[in-house]
């Protein structure tokens, strides 16, 4: 059940775009993006849920596709702070989450 | 508390021997969870408590593992007889409970089994 995301990495610089993607083979319930600096805890970014809604705590943008059974998240004009590694973790009930492999991006200057 | 702490921070120990991690969450999360994060790799979940019961252990990965939670706050993950392969770290999350709250996750216990 664990989710496949896309790319594995990805290098930017500043003021540069990306989109990550999320892909699950079971329908979801929910999608949460989190962000993970080395050597410190993973930090909630946005939940998608099923039916529209969307619930975040920074300046950041992601779709959800339930018929794909998709999500992608889109970093935009990227600074410095975006680096890290970004998960997605996908909802089939009300409570677990499980995991992607990771995303991990860095932005140079 | 203001975020979710985990005790120790570290913790190295001989393979064969017994550790505790503990994690304490937000206060007023109800939901509680255990993940693992081998190097390089994603989190692996282990245990969900809603309260103090834990309607989901489907994670743990052996009989060596478990976790207790009291008063519906602080849980223990349990590990016994310790492995090489138990190497990792390992995660604390918590949340207000239902589908809609993101986790807010402690910064994790590494654990070295040596």
């Amino acid at each position: 059940q664990q989710p496949v995301q896309s790319p594995q990495a990805v290098i930017l610089r500043e003021g540069e775009d990306a989109v990550i993607n999320c892909s699950s083979s079971k329908a979801l319930y929910s999608v949460h993006w989190y962000r993970q600096k080395h050597g410190e805890a993973p930090v909630f970014l946005m939940i998608l849920l099923k039916g529209g809604e969307q619930k975040g705590h920074e300046k950041i943008s992601a779709s959800f596709n339930e018929k794909k059974q998709q999500s992608s998240l889109y970093l935009t004009a990227s600074q410095l702070s975006y680096s890290g590694t970004y998960f997605c973790g996908t909802g089939y009930n009300d409570y677990k989450l499980s995991f992607g492999a990771g995303t991990t991006v860095t932005v140079r200057a | 508390g203001a975020g979710v702490s985990q005790s120790p921070s570290n913790k190295v120990t001989e393979k064969g021997k017994d550790v505790e991690l503990r994690c304490d969450p937000i206060s007023g999360h109800t939901a509680l969870y255990w993940y693992r994060q081998s190097l390089g790799q994603g989190l692996e979940f282990l245990i969900y408590f809603q309260g103090n019961s834990a309607p989901d252990k489907s994670g743990l990965p052996s009989d060596r593992f478990s976790a207790e939670r009291t008063g519906g706050s602080v849980s223990t993950l349990t590990i016994q007889r310790t492995q090489q392969e138990d190497s990792a770290v390992y995660l604390c999350a918590s949340s207000l409970q239902g589908r809609s709250y993101g986790y807010t996750f402690g910064s994790g216990t590494r654990l070295t089994v040596v």
